[in-house]
């Protein structure tokens, strides 16, 4: 099994819709983040958690929210999905020290039409 | 705030062909510097490493310097093959900025055969 497995790995809804991107993992890992990657763009956070009681928003987390339901569990919800949110969403963990670098889920591609 | 800045792609080279990519960085403290990989259809992976001026980092061939004179973090490989062709991330993770990495746009590289 991956150690990042994120779910769905692709989906397709209508504008208005909301939709859940779920992420587990398997690495022990306190912290978990979401980033979208759009082509040029390279990655941007949405959200990050460093436990389960904190949840703080990135640099574009509007249209956004996320829940931690466990230490292994990290959702993100579009709650009305638009065109532009259309993108791949990776899901990712670390430990601290963050110089280790992260561990990356294999990405959900939502199109929204 | 903290930025990294990557040559843009994509880079087209023969098989067997000397690879460099570029990788410049700004940041408020003493960052560690990442380059990763992304193969088509995957999630991004760590393919190297350094955490402090002078390291140089190395994995599957791969190399890059943390040169702190020139906030550079460069991506050499002496010979690349078909299967290198991917999109290649740099990022820096900065104590004095915070808990977030930032990465680069990335650069994606074919090798012909």
């Amino acid at each position: 099994d991956a150690d990042v497995t994120q779910t769905p790995r692709n989906r397709i809804t209508k504008t208005g819709k909301r939709i859940m991107l779920e992420c587990s993992q398997t690495k022990g890992h306190d912290r978990m983040y979401w980033y979208r990657q759009d082509p040029g763009l390279g990655l941007r956070l949405i959200y990050y958690s460093f436990d389960v009681k904190d949840i703080n928003k990135g640099e574009i987390s509007d249209g956004y929210s996320v829940s931690r339901q466990a230490q292994a569990k990290f959702s993100l919800s579009l709650e009305s999905a638009i065109p532009n949110q259309t993108a791949l969403y990776f899901c990712a963990t670390s430990d601290p020290p963050t110089d280790y670098g992260y561990t990356f889920g294999s990405g959900t591609r939502l199109t929204v039409v | 705030g903290d930025s990294v800045t990557q040559m843009e792609g994509p880079v087209t080279l023969s098989e067997e062909a000397f690879l460099t990519i570029n990788c410049t960085y700004t940041a408020t403290g003493y960052p560690s510097l990442f380059w990763y990989v992304q193969y088509p259809g995957e999630g991004l992976q760590l393919l190297l490493k350094a955490t402090k001026a002078d390291d140089k980092g190395s994995n599957k061939g791969f190399e890059a310097t943390y040169r702190k004179e020139t906030t550079s973090f460069h991506l050499e490989k002496g010979s690349v093959q078909v299967s290198d062709s991917a999109v290649y991330f740099c990022a820096l993770s900065d104590p004095g900025g915070g808990f977030k990495t930032i990465f680069g746009a990335g650069t994606r590289l074919f090798v012909k055969a």
